[in-house]
């Protein structure tokens, strides 16, 4: 097992323009979470889905991010008309069952200039 | 509402010197804390986890941190540093054992560890 897996590692866009990550959980994890960490803070929660389902989600999360999880495999991150403070490392994360470890991938960097 | 503070943006020892990285919380339930490890340009790595068993828990690397409910605090430490230790560390805290039922494992803002040789 290759552990949790994202891509790109790194965009770099200009504001306005939308952008979409993507994150491939460890196989047969069911629970997938999704953070953001801006600089000098600590990960915080966006959402998370068990299977499909995507079952919180935090108000950080606005109108302009949306995540998917199609058939409960891989997840998107999509977040439309970037703006500057969105610039930030995006980490997902997954877990096998309620009670598991969460194991993280190494995370999507993004510069919105 | 549950919080995560962590005293010392940035901690620096020389090798081979106790480590003692602080971690003080909030809740309004029994806690699970958990500490995290990150490298460079790398995720985040669960170095041990608190879940109402022993109150001394053990992890990866040496490390290990108490649980101490009278000062609500859960420091991690390291009898003698390493210089592969350098890198960002972080407390957590959640209301569920794996910090995932809900998606809420809720992270201070991290303290960076540096080795001087």
């Amino acid at each position: 097992d290759t552990g949790v897996s994202q891509d790109p590692r790194h965009k770099i866009t200009k504001r306005g323009q939308n952008v979409t990550f993507r994150c491939d959980p460890i196989s047969e994890h069911n629970r997938l979470y999704w953070y953001r960490q801006t600089l000098g803070q600590g990960p915080e929660f966006l959402t998370y889905f068990q299977n499909e389902a995507q079952l919180e989600k935090s108000r950080l999360l606005s109108d302009r991010f949306s995540a998917e999880r199609p058939k409960g495999s891989f997840s998107t991150l999509e977040i439309q008309r970037t703006e500057q403070g969105d610039s930030a490392m995006y980490l997902c994360a997954s877990s096998l069952e309620l009670g598991a470890e969460q194991y993280f991938g190494p995370g999507t960097r993004l510069t919105v200039t | 509402a549950q919080s995560v503070t962590q005293l010392g943006s940035h901690v620096s020892v020389s090798e081979g010197a106790l480590v003692l990285l602080r971690c003080n919380y909030s809740s309004s339930v029994p806690p699970y804390l958990f500490w995290y490890v990150q490298y460079p340009n790398q995720g985040l790595q669960l170095l041990l986890k608190y879940t109402s068993a022993a109150t001394l828990v053990k992890g990866i690397n040496g490390f290990e941190a108490e649980f101490k409910k009278s000062e609500t605090s859960f420091h991690l430490t390291k009898p003698s540093a390493h210089m592969s230790d350098a890198a960002e560390y972080f407390c957590a805290v959640s209301d569920t054992p794996d910090g995932g039922s809900q998606g809420n494992l809720i992270f201070g803002k991290g303290t960076k560890l540096s080795v001087k040789p």
